[in-house]
């Protein structure tokens, strides 16, 4: 069974930092693009950032780039979201997921149960 | 930046059919923008329920169904039950990104 958890969320000064993981199970983790995306307090999903298996590519939302980035660890089936000058817009549930591109492209067939990041004084 | 639009809301009275749509800014919506289709619902994490216009997961009801309708990506819901009743987000990639939809607020009433 696919498994991801998220963990690392939490409350935050604005400007603050904060690192999300996502610990994954039940398939070759190495073998997926991953991704996170968040979702505001009663909002719609956002694509946050996304990455391959061989940590090659990486992909960032505009509004993150510079602050924001997505890395992984594939020993440890783990895939992070370092975030820095955090904003009080960041704040959100951030999902974790994973994106199969082979024999179609399926973005985000599983997710994450989430974690909350608050940024606020 | 790509804007995908949505019908904020639609209501549906059970074993009836809903067709929600997907629109993008730049454009007609092809099968090269991979348009999927997700459901949620309170409190829990998105499901996939729709990829590369039509194809369905393995757990996707059978009422369900993706196609491209008028320049636009479709969710085609057939036969609708009460637990139907969610949020529906499109996604479309778009030049190494990915774009949701606002959303649809499905009620089945």
């Amino acid at each position: 069974e696919v498994q991801l958890v998220e963990s690392g969320g939490g409350l935050v000064q604005p400007g603050g930092s904060l690192r999300l993981s996502c610990v994954a199970s039940g398939f070759t983790f190495s073998a997926f693009w991953m991704s996170w995306v968040r979702q505001a307090p009663g909002k719609g999903l956002e694509w946050v950032a996304n990455m391959n298996q061989g940590d090659t590519e990486k992909y960032h939302v505009d509004s993150v780039k510079g602050r924001f980035t997505i890395s992984r660890d594939n020993a440890k089936n783990s895939l992070y979201l370092q975030m820095n000058s955090l904003r009080a817009e960041d704040t959100a549930v951030y999902f974790c997921a994973r994106t199969q591109i082979q024999p179609l492209l399926q973005p985000f067939n599983y997710w994450g149960q989430g974690t909350l990041v608050t940024v606020s004084s | 930046q790509t804007v995908v639009t949505q019908e904020p809301s639609l209501t549906v009275s059970p074993g009836g059919t809903v067709t929600l749509t997907c629109a993008s800014s730049t454009g007609a919506v092809t099968s090269g923008y991979y348009p999927s289709w997700f459901q949620q619902k309170p409190g829990q994490a998105p499901r996939a329920l729709i990829y590369s216009t039509s194809n369905k997961h393995s757990w996707t009801p059978a009422r369900f169904s993706g196609s491209l309708l008028g320049g636009k990506a479709a969710l085609t819901l057939s036969g609708v039950q009460p637990d139907d009743e969610a949020e529906y987000f499109c996604l479309l990639y778009s030049g190494s990104t990915w774009v949701f939809g606002g959303g649809t607020k499905l009620t089945v009433l």
